[in-house]
């Protein structure tokens, strides 16, 4: 069964710290999508790496795709209350028909 | 423009019973696709219209079915709820089909089946 495993399960940091959060797969994919969720609103898609080894980075935020395409991490650097969610990993599936997620990372940021 | 909006937005079911979503992609996106969250299973894809046909199911019994209008809303339905049916139901929709566009999330419907 394909898999997305996302670490830690839950993260509570104070404001201006630095975290990192892993999605790991046994599985190769074509690409891997991060998205946050905010408490009663739907997932966000922040970024898609598509290229082993790949690093993108939105704002605070460094997004990187491991070089065999099975794993990625998301570096937030001084960590603000806004930073506060859900983060999910997604990849498509195996038989390319869907997305699969990872179950995520709750982040509680506190000021 | 307007997001994607679903009603409603909770609901509180008993055992047995059945019931419909709905969800209004924004305007333009023909793919519609629903999920169920869960804080135990995460996010797990249901299934995805595509132009008023079912494109994909995920692993879910029957008695979970949808359907997609001519205008791109969508409704999902599940029969003879069950207590492990309560969870977050989220739809997104795309301009393309779910693996080749941007998915953009509404809020959900957060059904209790008691």
């Amino acid at each position: 069964t394909q898999l997305l495993e996302q670490s830690p399960q839950f993260l509570s940091i104070q404001e201006g710290e630095n975290l990192t959060v892993y999605c790991n797969s046994s599985s190769v994919f074509s690409s891997l999508q991060w998205y946050r969720q905010e408490p009663g609103e739907g997932p966000v898609l922040l970024v898609t790496v598509v290229t082993g080894g790949e690093v993108k980075k939105l704002k605070r935020l460094t997004f990187q795709f491991g070089d065999a395409r099975k794993d990625s991490s998301l570096h937030i650097t001084a960590a603000q209350p806004g930073d506060t969610g859900l983060y999910l990993c997604a990849g498509e599936n195996q038989a390319g028909t869907a997305l699969i997620f990872g179950k995520g990372t709750t982040l509680s940021v506190s000021s | 423009k307007a997001g994607v909006t679903q009603t409603p937005r909770y609901l509180i079911k008993t055992r047995g019973q059945q019931v419909t979503l709905s969800c209004s992609p924004i305007s333009g996106h023909r793919s519609v696709s629903w999920y169920q969250q869960t804080p135990g299973q995460g996010l797990q894809f249901l299934f995805e219209y595509f132009s008023e046909t079912q494109r994909n199911k995920g692993n879910f019994p029957g008695r979970f079915s949808g359907r997609q209008f001519s205008n791109s809303r969508s409704e999902m339905n599940v029969s003879t709820l069950e207590l492990g049916d309560s969870a977050l139901y989220l739809c997104a929709s795309s301009l393309g089909t779910v693996l080749s566009a941007e998915q953009f999330f509404g809020p959900g419907t957060r059904l209790t089946v008691l």
